[in-house]
């Protein structure tokens, strides 16, 4: 089944505390993403990837690191961690097609990150 | 910059009703894509349907239909005959290169959480 997996689905964690976020997809995308998801702000882009070794920052990069080290995996990982990264994440992918423009982008469940 | 606005915050409807979601977009961009995607209440991101800037055809898909024009930068949705099931949040969101940059990021409007009551 084509799909974008997360874990973990959800997490409670401490100030200071590094942590890592993976995201695997099965679908041969070039183009992985990582959204953001907050209250009255809605989705907001954190970084994405182009390709593998091919990352750059989103709307919202700061207190975030990722790597593309693989093309099917796309991990974000926070150093450190404080609570105003509390919220709901998602990694999506989506195939670039020809002359680069983007395909559908499907997301995977999300991560529920709760930062005391 | 990218913009997407969907006005209406909530709507309540009863069973069976029609329900249109507004989306308005912005772009400087002539070649971009729209979306719709369905976020129910256990809050996975369910695309819905994709369009781009050069396809004004509207679409059906069952009790779905899109009505997209370019003139009024618009993207609306109804759902004809709602059902309880359709009960979620609706997003909007445009995706198009940025210029001088290659982000095909998704914009998404602030979302429409539609409520169906039996």
């Amino acid at each position: 089944e084509a799909q974008v997996t997360q874990n973990p689905r959800y997490l409670i964690t401490v100030t200071g505390k590094k942590l890592t976020v993976t995201c695997s997809q099965n679908m041969n995308h070039e183009y992985m993403s990582w959204y953001r998801q907050d209250p009255g702000l809605g989705l907001r882009q954190i970084y994405y990837s182009m390709n593998v070794e091919v990352t750059d920052k989103g709307d919202v990069p700061e207190g975030y690191k990722v790597s593309r080290k693989e093309k099917r995996n796309f991990p974000l990982i926070l150093e450190s961690p404080s609570p105003n990264q509390t919220s709901l994440y998602f990694c999506a992918s989506s195939l670039l097609l020809p002359g680069i423009s983007p395909d559908t982008q499907y997301f995977g469940p999300g991560t529920r990150l709760t930062v005391l | 910059a990218q913009k997407v606005t969907q006005a209406q915050t909530e709507i309540s409807v009863v069973e069976k009703e029609d329900v249109t979601l507004d989306c308005v977009y912005e772009t400087r961009d002539t070649t971009y894509y729209l979306f719709w995607y369905k976020q129910p209440p256990s809050g996975e991101l369910v695309f819905l349907i994709r369009r781009n800037s050069f396809d004004e055809q509207n679409e059906i898909s069952g009790r779905y239909s899109w009505n997209f024009q370019k003139s009024t930068s618009s993207f609306n949705f109804t759902i004809t005959a709602s059902q309880v099931v359709d009960s979620a949040v609706y997003f909007c969101a445009l995706s198009a290169a940025n210029s001088g940059g290659s982000n095909y990021k998704l914009t998404f409007g602030k979302g429409t959480l539609l409520t169906v009551n039996p």
